[in-house]
């Protein structure tokens, strides 16, 4: 089983700053087949990003993908308040995991 | 609307059996997976296992293989989650979701259902 690790746990970021999460992978994940996904407080997961690097439908163009092997990234562009929400990455390659989270916090 | 319909909150004694339900609508329902995901209080997503409702395909997470079964009705556009024997320890929200079309990452969820045991 690929497990994922995410860092940071939590991030304590200002509205307009540039959030950086990262995923790792304890193996190659099979043709970066790595999503990540939003959720709130209350809500369900919200997709994303899929093939490690593809917007989903309706997802605005400050978050981007990156990454391939065992090393991927989220980038949120500039923070929004509507942002402030905990990220998951999950793999595909090989069945699924998840990752354990990470959090962004307003600072 | 596309969209997931999971069946309302529950709540069980240990031992007591359930099954929750997951009803897919505005979409071809037997063309894509459904996956179902656990989330215990305070914590991350956890992968249960999928069916593919066409022909009942199923594929269990091996951590939670046995402790569950994943079934589906394609009639009625609906998957299901039980589980013989509650624990308290099976408290958790239960989300239901779609795979996407040949690709295994969640495209559309349902709102999940929460699931409550205790004596």
């Amino acid at each position: 089983e690929i497990v994922l690790t995410q860092s940071p746990g939590t991030l304590s970021l200002s509205p307009g700053e540039r959030a950086t999460l990262s995923c790792r992978a304890s193996q190659s994940v099979s043709s970066n087949y790595l999503a990540w996904y939003q959720q709130k407080p209350g809500q369900a997961p919200r997709l994303l990003i899929y093939g490690a690097s593809s917007r989903a439908t309706g997802i605005p163009g400050r978050f981007s993908g990156s990454g391939s092997g065992t090393d991927f990234t989220l980038t949120i562009s500039r923070l929004e308040p509507e942002d402030f929400a905990v990220y998951y990455c999950q793999q595909y390659g090989s069945l699924v995991t998840f990752g354990g989270g990470t959090k962004v916090e307003i600072k | 609307e596309v969209q997931l319909v999971q069946s309302g909150a529950e709540v069980k004694k240990p031992g007591e059996s359930l099954k929750i339900s997951c009803k897919g609508s505005g979409y071809s329902f037997t063309s894509n997976w459904i996956g179902w995901v656990r989330q215990m209080p305070g914590k991350g997503l956890e992968w249960m296992g999928i069916i593919y409702p066409g022909d009942s395909e199923t594929r269990y997470s091996p951590s939670l293989q046995g402790q569950v079964t994943i079934s589906a009705d394609k009639s009625i556009s609906t998957t299901y989650l039980q589980w013989s024997s509650l624990k308290a320890s099976d408290t958790a929200i239960y989300y239901c979701a779609r795979l996407a079309y040949h690709y295994w990452y969640f495209d559309l969820w349902g709102r999940g259902t929460l699931v409550s045991v205790s004596s």
